[in-house]
């Protein structure tokens, strides 16, 4: 069974670069996309954006200035990096898989990682 | 891109019927039959309850189904069970192959 463990810095200061990695474990890591979505506290959802195998990837046009998702398909991982953070990306981060072939919704999510920006 | 349109609650008794609505675009939910709805208890990760409008994933209870008309889509929860309390999310694919997600809507069972 496909598991995602995700890890990466909780704190940071305004300006800094967010970084978080997630690991695929239980499944085959190519032919899939992988993607990274947020959920400020209280609020909803927002998908960030994606990565495949190959390293195509898609990314959601408010931040795309600022968002890069590498893959490392040695290692069977994924990553975000987000630059310049500001308190409004403060949120729960997941990362999260679609279906094989798929795109447009999340069968597999992990479990969130709490990152806060504060001064 | 604009978040899709959900009401941000919704509320029912036990046994009733209850519609949550998802508002999009000509360029996301009007398009493509990509929309997929969400269910997500606090403090825990959402879980997919249906895919590509209508379509339910094994193990999701026959209650729920979904259904879209125009840049409207809908997820209707029928027999209302206290169990169904909790945040709705619609998403849908769109024109930019990007994906948007609803602001979310919290069911109360009464």
């Amino acid at each position: 069974q496909v598991q995602l463990q995700q890890w990466g810095a909780g704190l940071l200061e305004p300006s800094e670069t967010l970084s978080l990695t997630c690991g695929v474990s239980g499944a085959s890591f190519s032919g899939y996309y992988w993607a990274w979505i947020r959920q400020p506290p209280g609020q909803g959802l927002e998908w960030i954006g994606d990565v495949n195998h190959n390293g195509t990837t898609n990314y959601n046009p408010s931040l795309k200035s600022r968002v890069t998702i590498s893959v490392d398909t040695s290692k069977s991982q994924f990553s975000l990096q987000l630059t310049s953070v500001t308190a409004a990306d403060t949120a729960l981060y997941y990362c999260a898989r679609p279906p094989l072939g798929r795109r447009s919704y999340m069968d597999v999510w992990g479990k969130g990682t709490t990152v806060t920006v504060s001064s | 891109q604009s978040a899709l349109t959900q009401p941000a609650s919704v509320s029912g008794s036990p046994g009733q019927s209850i519609t949550i609505s998802c508002t999009g675009t000509s360029s996301d939910v009007g398009t493509y039959n990509y929309v997929s709805w969400y269910q997500q208890y606090p403090g825990k990760a959402p879980k997919f309850i249906i895919y590509d409008v209508n379509r339910r994933p094994s193990g999701v209870s026959n209650r729920f189904s979904g259904s879209k008309s125009g840049n409207t889509a809908s997820l209707t929860i029928s027999g209302l069970q206290a169990e169904d309390e909790a945040d709705y999310y619609c998403s849908s694919y769109t024109r930019n192959s990007t994906v948007v997600f609803g602001g979310g809507t919290k069911l109360t069972v009464l």
